[in-house]
């Protein structure tokens, strides 16, 4: 079976422009999740969603949203990009609430 | 505010040990916790998922342990292997439903020698 599917893998972008993220979650699994990771960190919480409804949102700005669609894959778009949003963005599958999350290798966005 | 420390933050032992990582946790009413290895630049591998109401989880070679009410889990490892080698991440869902996804460690950086 495949495993969590994130494109694109590597991304390079410059300062106020806007990027998307895609992600599509292991088969059956209904809830996405979103996560950030800077170097040398632990990944931090963006969004949950589950049957395409927002469940949950860790503390960022309004510039980053995300939604979810019928087939249960998902997108992460980031408006009016800074230096800070660079890092390894990870999302995350699970069947539902209280079960194991699956994670995809990231896309990697670089800002210049 | 809710929090997950790793500690040690790096490790390298020779190959054939068993060893002990350690994650703590500032809130003992837990969701649940899941220890996670993460290879350089990939994403990260579900090892171990402790619900709440449970106290250890074997898979293999691995041995996690909870103890909500010191705020406290391990990773033992038997046997290690240079395959171990990645860094180990400790993640804890604080509040069911999703309201608030998992919180994670900085992680152990985890090096067997040949």
């Amino acid at each position: 079976d495949a495993g969590v599917t994130q494109s694109p893998t590597h991304l390079i972008k410059t300062r106020g422009q806007h990027v998307t993220l895609r992600c599509s979650p292991i088969s059956g699994h209904k809830s996405v999740s979103w996560y950030q990771q800077v170097l040398g960190q632990g990944p931090q919480f963006i969004f949950q969603y589950y049957e395409k409804e927002e469940r949950g949102r860790g503390n960022f700005p309004d510039r980053f949203s995300a939604r979810q669609f019928p087939n249960y894959s998902s997108e992460l778009n980031v408006n009016a990009l800074l230096l800070g949003d660079s890092a390894l963005y990870l999302c995350a599958s699970s069947p539902g609430f209280n079960q194991p999350q699956h994670f995809g290798d990231g896309t990697r966005l670089s800002i210049l | 505010k809710q929090e997950v420390t790793q500690i040690p933050a790096a490790l390298s032992v020779p190959e054939g040990e068993n060893l002990v990582l350690n994650c703590s946790f500032t809130d003992s009413a837990i969701y649940n916790l899941q220890w996670f290895r993460q290879d350089p630049g990939k994403g990260l591998t579900s090892l171990l998922l402790i619900q709440s109401s449970q106290r250890e989880q074997t898979s293999g070679r691995l041995n996690a342990s909870l103890d909500k009410s010191s705020g406290r889990s391990t990773l033992y490892i038997a046997a290690s292997q240079p395959g171990d080698s990645a860094t180990y991440l400790c993640a804890v869902e604080f509040s069911g439903g999703g309201a608030d996804g998992l919180t994670f460690g900085k992680g152990t950086h985890l090096i067997i020698q040949p």
